[in-house]
């Protein structure tokens, strides 16, 4: 079946550390997205890919950085610079950047 | 001004009747509509999208649009429990003389279908 799979499904991160969260799509999409989304909110832009070795910064791009190396795969690594890393994190693809996106089930990110 | 706007709800209908979902948004370059479906602790689905003016119709699920009034809504018929869920409106945003898009989404409306 055609999809996107995020994993992990939950992540816990220590103080002070890196972690990245895996975004993997077989629907040949060239565009790839990364939200946040915090409750009560809506989805925030992290990042953005259009291409392969092309991304975005988006709304909130601060504390995060993602490589696009190839077209299946668009990772997002939360750094330590991230101070408020708590959230739901979405991907999403598309075929273009004005088609519907299409998201994956999510990677919950916690502070431990 | 937020660039698109919800009403977060609840919207509270009776089973079977009609919930009217309602989003207006801010750029008027905007150009494709998205609802998405979101139950509680999962990822957003995609259930809609229009890209004219007028009414798009799918199943018990109707979307329309109004570009001159700025203002997208959807309808969904004979309401079911199983539609109790948060419904997010996204317009994208067209960026660099429209050479690429953002999708802007609203905070969402709660649905509460009561049995």
């Amino acid at each position: 079946d055609g999809g996107i799979t995020q994993s992990p499904k939950y992540l816990f991160r220590k103080e002070g550390q890196n972690v990245t969260l895996s975004c993997e799509q077989n629907l040949n999409h060239d565009a790839m997205y990364w939200y946040r989304q915090d409750p009560g909110q809506g989805l925030r832009l992290i990042y953005y890919s259009q291409i392969v070795n092309d991304f975005q910064k988006g709304d909130i791009a601060e504390g995060y950085s993602v490589s696009r190396e190839k077209k299946e795969s668009f990772p997002l690594t939360v750094t330590s610079a991230q101070k408020n890393p708590t959230a739901f994190y979405l991907c999403a693809s598309s075929m273009e950047s004005n088609q519907p996106q299409h998201f994956g089930d999510g990677t919950r990110l916690s502070i431990l | 001004q937020k660039e698109v706007e919800q009403n977060s709800g609840p919207l509270s209908v009776p089973e079977g009747a009609i919930a009217s979902l309602n989003c207006t948004y801010s750029d008027r370059g905007s150009q494709s509509f998205f609802w998405y479906r979101q139950y509680s602790g999962k990822s957003p689905e995609l259930i809609m999208f229009i890209y004219s003016n007028g009414d798009k119709e799918d199943g018990r699920f109707t979307a329309q649009l109004n570009k001159a009034s700025q203002y997208v809504s959807l309808l969904i018929r004979d309401s079911q429990p199983s539609d109790s869920a948060t419904y997010l409106c996204a317009v994208n945003l067209p960026l660099y003389g429209g050479a690429t898009n953002k999708l802007i989404f609203g905070t969402g409306t709660l649905l509460a279908v009561q049995p």
